[in-house]
């Protein structure tokens, strides 16, 4: 089974302070996303990242940078934390096979909360 | 704009009774559209795909159909249990790496 794993299920954090969430798979998937997930709005795409040392912005970049150093851990950093930023934060991967069906496999979800 | 659009009213049904979600969509070209399963405070989990060229969709008591035409996609449980009872996420994919969600639909099933 695929498992994706993050480092945190709850944290709370102060305004203007840089947060890291980490995102680790352990199944040799070339791509990783990091979405927030807000009550009637559904996922969003903050970053996407389809090797190491690569990234691509999603819809809802600003705010956030990634880092991508080794293929099986991708993580999200809140440079100046604010709180519109309080969300649910979820990792997911997929891999680019026969068909490229994508599907994405996703981690528990960090909920965060900034003060 | 790409638009995803589920029916944001919760849907309340009795147990053993078929379930019927839709997935509507504007905008968009997917070359497969896919359904995820989330349960409260946890990551959605996938559950079915299917392509453009595909009409329907069965894995044991789901079915998925897609109409490429009516841009509008359907998700049935049949026989449907209180564990069936979460969120349901339709997601589009056109290539590329880039997915869309929906919002989702909440599912209660009553015993």
């Amino acid at each position: 089974d695929v498992k994706v794993t993050q480092s945190s299920r709850y944290l709370v954090k102060r305004t203007g302070e840089k947060v890291f969430l980490e995102c680790v798979q352990d199944m040799d998937h070339e791509n990783m996303f990091w979405y927030r997930q807000d009550p009637g709005l559904g996922l969003r795409l903050i970053y996407f990242s389809y090797d190491v040392k690569m990234k691509e912005k999603g819809d809802i970049p600003e705010g956030y940078s990634v880092s991508r150093e080794k293929k099986e851990r991708f993580s999200l950093i809140l440079e100046s934390a604010s709180t519109n930023q309080t969300s649910m934060y979820l990792c997911a991967s997929s891999v680019t096979g026969t068909g490229r069906t994508d599907t994405q496999y996703f981690g528990p979800g960090t909920r965060l909360t900034v003060l | 704009s790409q638009k995803i659009e589920q029916n944001s009213e919760a849907l309340n049904i009795q147990e053993g009774k078929t379930a019927t979600l839709t997935c509507n969509y504007t905008n968009y070209s997917p070359a497969y559209l896919q359904w995820y399963r989330q349960d409260p405070g946890r990551g959605p989990v996938f559950l079915l795909l299917i392509r453009e060229n595909e009409k329907e969709k069965r894995k044991e008591r789901l079915k998925v159909t897609f109409d490429t035409t009516l841009k509008q996609s359907l998700f049935h449980i049949t026989a449907s249990q209180p564990a069936d009872s979460a969120t349901y996420l339709c997601a589009l994919m056109g290539g590329g790496f880039k997915t869309i969600f929906g919002a989702g639909t909440r599912l209660f099933v009553k015993a």
